[in-house]
């Protein structure tokens, strides 16, 4: 299964906004609005569900973050950007029952 | 509180299986609401899914390393553990434990272990 692909990197001025693609197919992100992103602060630490079903936040998750679908290609945006913001990013997709959990390529989102 | 402990050893050799154990406190691995799975990350790369399995036995796998890799659930001791065999030093990585929601917030992992460094090397 092909991961989803991701720009390498992103940023944005403290308090501005950024924007992260993630493209999949008919078959992953076209098909099903069950895209959920990640945001990992530091390598090898564990990742934190920041949106699920492409556009809900978890609790306890700013409104700051949201999600949206357009066909194939799913976004995260971050708005009023704050340095705890920085990490890497990563978009997954419900893809069929043996493919529970396609991940995005990853976005380093830096802080400026 | 719910909380995902990876175990097993840091270091294996190549060709051997590598063997994880992740104990679920917080929660019953019986719950209906959830997948309890594998996900790994080399160092320096991105996430990858590895396979998940539900409280009934189903188990559903990356089609990449569904050839290696075997999930099991022991309801009895509240574990989850993965077996990777003929591994090679491409399967060095950060193997998290992770729970994922088929309810509430639909096909996401709300939760992750710590994660735990496997290096494959001789």
């Amino acid at each position: 299964q092909s991961a989803l692909t991701q720009p390498p990197s992103a940023s944005g001025s403290l308090g501005q906004s950024v924007t992260i693609s993630c493209t999949g197919t008919s078959s992953d992100v076209g098909r099903y609005n069950f895209v959920s992103w990640y945001q990992q602060q530091h390598p090898g630490k564990a990742p934190k569900l920041v949106i699920y079903e492409v556009n809900k936040r978890p609790s306890g998750v700013p409104n700051r973050f949201s999600g949206s679908k357009s066909g194939n290609t799913a976004s995260l945006t971050v708005s009023g950007l704050q340095p705890e913001d920085e990490g890497d990013y990563y978009c997954n997709s419900y893809a069929g029952t043996n493919k529970l959990g396609v991940f995005g390529t990853g976005t380093k989102v830096t802080v400026l | 509180q719910l909380q995902l402990q990876e175990s097993g050893p840091g270091l294996v050799k190549p060709s051997e299986t590598l063997s994880l154990t992740c104990t679920v406190s917080g929660d019953s691995i019986n719950n209906n609401n959830y997948y309890w799975g594998w996900s790994r990350q080399p160092p320096g790369k991105g996430l990858e899914w590895i396979g998940s399995a539900y409280y009934s036995g189903s188990v559903y796998y990356n089609p990449s390393l569904s050839s290696r890799a075997t999930i099991s659930i022991d309801t009895s001791k509240n574990q989850l553990s993965l077996k990777l065999s003929s591994v090679t030093a491409a399967d060095t990585a950060f193997y998290y434990c992770t729970r994922q929601d088929i309810v509430t917030m639909v096909y996401a992992t709300d939760s992750w272990g710590q994660g735990t460094l496997v290096t494959v090397s001789s």
